[in-house]
């Protein structure tokens, strides 16, 4: 199985970034039996639980930082997840690595990560 | 929030010797915890889950224990390989990581 995430981008403070993550692959079994997490990492920082979804239920859970700010989704047509933060801020500039999460859940181990897409909030 | 300090924030070991780093949760996970290696650009690599369980292909020198809220990853013998960025991970409640521990070659 492989994570392909979406390109880097640069966006202005107070607009919406949607960064995907396509699995490839098994894609039945992770999109059937996982969950898929994403996890944010600032510049020279360390790892941030950003929140994960189980595709197949569609549930989803958010770290109570980004609560109200994230939205993540997925498509089981095309085996792809999704996250989308709204409201950005400098404090948003990271990269967003989406992750294979084992088992049905959103909160356990992350053993297959994608590549990581760099955004950047700039003025 | 489940806190993860990661102790100590930087170590510096040379080729050969051995290699503790700590991990603490602000309350009991039980075994609820993986370690992660980080390499400069690239993503974090699954090493440890369940505390003490090698994940496919990690060599045998990497060792985890602990339970509760005290864990330890020993890496008894360091290579060249191994000098990179260690990330504890609690998955008792939503997840939380440490802060990292940078590994440094003395």
């Amino acid at each position: 199985v492989q994570l392909l995430q979406s390109g880097a981008e640069v966006k202005k403070p107070g607009s919406s970034i949607k960064v995907s993550c396509e699995t490839s692959g098994d894609t039945f079994n992770t999109f059937s039996t996982s969950g898929l997490d994403w996890v944010r990492q600032a510049p020279g920082q360390g790892l941030e639980w950003v929140g994960g979804i189980i595709p197949f239920s569609g549930k989803t859970d958010y770290a109570h930082k980004f609560q109200g700010r994230v939205t993540i989704s997925a498509d089981e047509s095309t085996a792809t997840a999704y996250v989308e933060l709204s409201g950005l801020k400098s404090e948003d500039t990271a990269m967003y690595y989406c992750a294979r999460v084992v088992g049905s859940t959103t909160s356990s181990v992350l053993d297959i990560w994608g590549q990581g897409t760099m955004v950047i909030v700039s003025s | 929030e489940i806190l993860m300090t990661q102790s100590p924030a930087a170590l510096s070991v040379s080729p050969g010797d051995r290699a503790t780093l700590s991990c603490r949760a602000s309350q009991n996970i039980g075994s609820n915890l993986a370690w992660y290696q980080q390499k400069p650009g690239q993503a974090p690599r699954l090493l440890i889950y369940f505390a003490s369980t090698r994940a496919t292909g990690v060599p045998a020198r990497f060792s985890g224990s602990g339970s509760g809220t005290e864990f330890t990853l020993t890496i008894s013998s360091l290579q060249s390989d191994d000098f990179a960025t260690y990330y504890c991970q609690q998955y008792n409640t939503l997840i939380t990581f440490g802060q990292g521990t940078r590994l440094d070659i003395k």
